[in-house]
């Protein structure tokens, strides 16, 4: 299985931050990774996928880069609903898998 | 648009078949364009993919799953099924029903294993 590693596994940063999660994964899968958002009591929430490329309708302060095992997804001006926990998955290889995950607080 | 619910017993003993359903609506499961999986979240853990099923039946299934699980589609009725068998503490969950490509997701169902 391919292994994904995030990092930090939490953060807190304030309204207007930037912030940015970092995924690893144990072997390279091109650009055929996903990004996640999962609000307490929510099913997770498409961002990005592939890699750079923003789902329909979320916000332009969300951004996702890289390529092969090393991937960054970026919140610019954190805004208080960005409050969640974050995921990224590899969609190259089966069994699909998925980070360890990174929650974002608000300070 | 197309939406996914999942439907099924919220307790099951051990060692009994946990069994759930997944219906969709706002388009057909009969597409060769995706594939039906099955995901579980562990109470405050992260996402562990279980397997996908097509609507021609193909499956593939996690193998550290492959063991106890099985997948069945029902095209008539626009549904997918999902069956554990021999569950133990450790298959509570949330279990959701995902269409691939990254969603859309269903709701999300818990399911606790206890007597």
């Amino acid at each position: 299985d391919i292994q994904m590693t995030q990092s930090p596994s939490s953060v807190s940063a304030s309204v207007g931050d930037r912030v940015t999660i970092t995924c690893r994964a144990s072997q390279g899968v091109s650009n055929w990774l996903a990004w996640y958002q999962q609000r307490p009591g929510k099913a997770p929430k498409l961002l990005i996928y592939p890699a750079s490329s923003l789902q329909s309708g979320v916000p332009s302060r969300f951004s996702g880069s890289g390529s092969g095992t090393d991937f960054t997804l970026t919140i610019n001006s954190l805004q208080p609903e960005d409050s969640a926990t974050y995921y990224c998955q590899q969609a190259t290889a089966f069994p699909r898998t998925f980070g360890g995950g990174t929650k974002v607080e608000i300070k | 648009q197309v939406q996914l619910q999942e439907s099924g017993p919220g307790l099951v003993k051990p060692s009994q078949t946990l069994s759930l359903t997944c219906t969709v609506s706002g388009g057909s499961i009969s597409t060769d364009s995706f594939y039906w999986s099955w995901i579980r979240q562990h109470p405050e853990k992260g996402l562990e993919w279980i397997g996908y099923i097509y609507s021609s039946g193909s499956t593939y299934y996690n193998p550290s799953l492959r063991s106890r699980v099985s997948m069945s589609i029902d095209t008539s009725r626009n549904q997918f099924s999902l069956s554990l068998r021999s569950v133990t503490a450790t298959d509570t969950a949330v279990y959701y029903c995902v269409r691939s490509g990254g969603g859309p997701w269903g709701q999300g169902t818990l399911v606790t294993v206890s007597s």
